[in-house]
């Protein structure tokens, strides 16, 4: 099994632009996150699902879509990037409720010029 | 707002000597925890969980401690490691599932091995 993955792990952007971080598991889980990491502030929680169909704003979704049409992937979408999305996003997966052991990806280090 | 921290963002320890991270929550209302793991460059890894139920839990070289009364959470590592240098997070769970939808994250603590 490869776990999580996520695409690109690298990417620049202008102000404005737009993009899609890929995230895709094969583990069969049914809730999928993403969180983004800045320096002193830890994980935050950007959108989170619970199963295909099913996404719900975290704590800071603002300039951030999602949606999952399939079990295995979950995409992040910033429709016009600004230069306070410069960070690093992890997508994370579990099985639903119980253990709340969360996979992460590698992660994706976004920069918004 | 209620949210999760940290005692010391950096901890220093030699080599083969025991680790105590330290974690203080403040959502009387949270049932579950767990501690992660990042090594640089890298995603977040699970180490162990405890539930709001239980006072401490065991795994390979590492326990978790749980103190409801003073709303506190541990992380001790034996015998640290050069392997064991990275950043430690502890989250808790105050969603309604009771698992992992709705974790909040601490800041971190990076741990640094001394030789």
């Amino acid at each position: 099994n490869a776990g999580v993955t996520q695409t690109p792990k690298f990417q620049v952007l202008k102000t404005g632009q737009s993009m899609t971080l890929q995230c895709a598991q094969d583990m069969n889980h049914e809730y999928m996150s993403w969180y983004r990491q800045d320096p002193g502030m830890g994980l935050r929680l950007i959108h989170y699902s619970v199963g295909a169909g099913i996404t719900d704003q975290g704590e800071v979704p603002n300039g951030y879509n999602v949606s999952r049409s399939t079990t295995e992937d979950f995409p992040l979408r910033l429709l016009s990037a600004a230069p306070s999305q410069t960070s690093v996003y992890f997508c994370a997966s579990s099985y639903s409720g119980g253990s709340g052991e969360l996979f992460f990806g590698e992660g994706s280090r976004l920069t918004v010029l | 707002g209620e949210s999760v921290g940290l005692h010391l963002p950096t901890l220093s320890v030699q080599e083969g000597d025991n680790s105590i991270i330290n974690c203080a929550y403040s959502n009387s209302a949270s049932d579950y925890f767990i501690w992660y793991k990042q090594e640089s460059g890298k995603g977040p890894q699970f180490i162990i969980d405890i539930r709001s139920n239980m006072d401490k839990r065991q795994g390979q070289r590492v326990t978790v401690l749980l103190n409801k009364t003073v709303k506190h959470l541990s992380l001790q590592i034996a015998a640290t490691q050069p392997g064991d240098s990275a950043v430690y997070f502890c989250a808790e769970n105050i969603g309604p599932g009771g698992g992992a939808d709705g974790l909040t994250f601490g800041k971190g603590t990076h741990l640094i091995i001394q030789p």
